[in-house]
């Protein structure tokens, strides 16, 4: 298994729709996890940290599967602002590297 | 807001070169961070620094690569003589207290090696 393997993408909903991403990493011992929006050739911004077994902010809500090693991203509501790529993001337990997933790329359309 | 700030945006350069990139971490941070994105790619950890020294490097990180606090603002990365494949997007990073910590980036430098 990858260190952190995302869903390929593209996703192509349309404005209102609900998407969810997955996210599966191998390291058992992690204990954080984030997803990071990142614009076309721009920096990763955080968007929701994952310490346990889940976390919501609005539209988005994170869910975790410590047994399955597996995450998700549920967008509820779609707007074409979210149009954008989705890092799913493991620190290195004990370390100081953090590994990020090759991203989901979402395209919100009118 | 504080934030990570990048100085060049942009950076052009010969292959066989040596390039400098720069970096100003958050102020109250103590870890740091260099990665890069080629294009159409994953990002990808170079290296991790803290207390004056590099913490933890990947196997992209080879000798040509070097990382530098010189002054206790500045973050640098020097690539002595830059290949053609070093073209990307460079991003510095820093964080509070590492380790599960989030990271906070800088907007890049995109480096292109002619």
């Amino acid at each position: 298994r990858k260190e952190v393997e995302q869903d390929p993408g593209p996703f192509n909903v349309p404005e209102g729709a609900t998407v969810a991403f997955n996210c599966t990493y191998s390291n058992s011992a992690s204990q954080s996890f984030f997803w990071y929006r990142q614009d076309c050739r721009k920096e990763p911004k955080l968007l929701m940290s994952v310490y346990s077994s889940g976390n919501e902010d609005g539209r988005f809500t994170a869910q975790l599967n410590r047994a399955s090693q597996y995450i998700s991203l549920l967008i509820r509501d779609s707007k074409l602002s979210d149009s954008a790529t989705y890092l799913c993001v493991v620190p290195n337990t004990g370390g100081f590297k953090t590994i990020f997933g090759a991203g989901t790329r979402l395209f919100v359309k009118a | 807001e504080p934030e990570v700030t990048q100085t060049p945006s942009h950076q052009v350069t010969q292959m066989g070169q040596e390039v400098i990139l720069r970096c100003v971490p958050i102020s109250n941070h103590l870890y740091f961070y260099w990665y890069r994105q080629i294009l159409g790619q994953k990002v990808e950890f170079l290296v991790s620094f803290y207390n004056n020294e590099i913490s933890e490097k990947s196997e992209i990180f080879d000798d040509q690569f070097s990382v530098e606090r010189p002054d206790g603002s500045n973050f640098t990365l020097k690539i002595r003589s830059t290949k053609l494949e070093d073209s990307a997007m460079y991003f510095c990073a820093s964080s509070p207290l590492g380790g599960n910590e989030k990271l906070f980036f800088g907007s890049g430098t995109q480096l292109s090696v002619l």
